[in-house]
């Protein structure tokens, strides 16, 4: 059984530029969630992907985008790169709809850093 | 809506001591409750659950917590500690049941365990 990937593991950008981070689900999971984690903090949700559609929505501006293809890996896309935008951002895969009880399985992270 | 909080950012124990990282939440509804564990430059990986049943839930590497409603708490033990246990630990709660499918995570609480 293959876990969540992540790509790229580092990356730096520049302010105003865009980036693109991708995650491969665990074998079998059709769900994917996206949260950033800024240094010394918890994971902040950022959205979530069910069957290709997103299903929810956390507290973060329309620059931040996703996709989930048919094979349910997904992509993270930020655009006008801001300098708060550098974080670890996090993938995570699950098994079923929401509301379910079904655990989230994360990834190694992508570590962005915005100068 | 639901949240997080994690008593102390940091928690310092001996080696073959008690550990004990506390967290409360808040929710309007029964709540999911999780542990996570983060080592540096990884994801997190779950350490244990409280969906429904049984309120004491016990996990891997000897960690165990108990679900407390009248406390509003969900405190992570283990009675003792070996030096392979030094990293963050995340409590994040999600709504039981309904369509609500993002986890709220506390701040973190890095325990450091010493020789």
């Amino acid at each position: 059984e293959t876990g969540v990937t992540q790509s790229p593991t580092h990356l730096i950008k520049t302010r105003g530029q865009q980036v693109t981070l991708r995650c491969s689900s665990q074998s079998g999971h059709n769900t994917v969630s996206w949260y950033q984690q800024a240094l010394g903090q918890g994971p902040q949700f950022i959205f979530q992907y069910y069957r290709e559609e997103e299903n929810g929505r956390g507290n973060f501006p329309p620059r931040f985008s996703g996709l989930q293809f048919p094979n349910y890996s997904s992509e993270l896309n930020v655009n006008a790169l801001e300098l708060d935008d550098s974080a670890l951002y996090l993938c995570a895969s699950s098994l079923g709809l929401a509301g379910t009880s079904y655990e989230q399985y994360f990834g190694p992270g992508t570590r962005l850093t915005v100068t | 809506a639901q949240s997080v909080t994690q008593l102390g950012s940091h928690v310092s124990v001996s080696e073959g001591a008690l550990v004990l990282l506390r967290c409360n939440y808040s929710s309007s509804v029964p709540p999911y409750l999780f542990w996570y564990v983060q080592y540096p430059n990884q994801g997190l990986q779950l350490l244990l659950k409280y969906t429904t049943g049984a309120t004491l839930v016990k996990g891997i590497n000897g960690f165990e917590a108990e679900f407390k409603k009248s406390e509003t708490s969900f405190h992570l033990t283990k009675p003792s500690a070996h030096m392979s246990d030094a990293a963050e630990y995340f409590c994040a709660v999600r709504r039981g049941g309904g369509s609500n499918y993002k986890l709220t995570f506390g701040k973190g609480t890095l325990l450091t365990v010493n020789p």
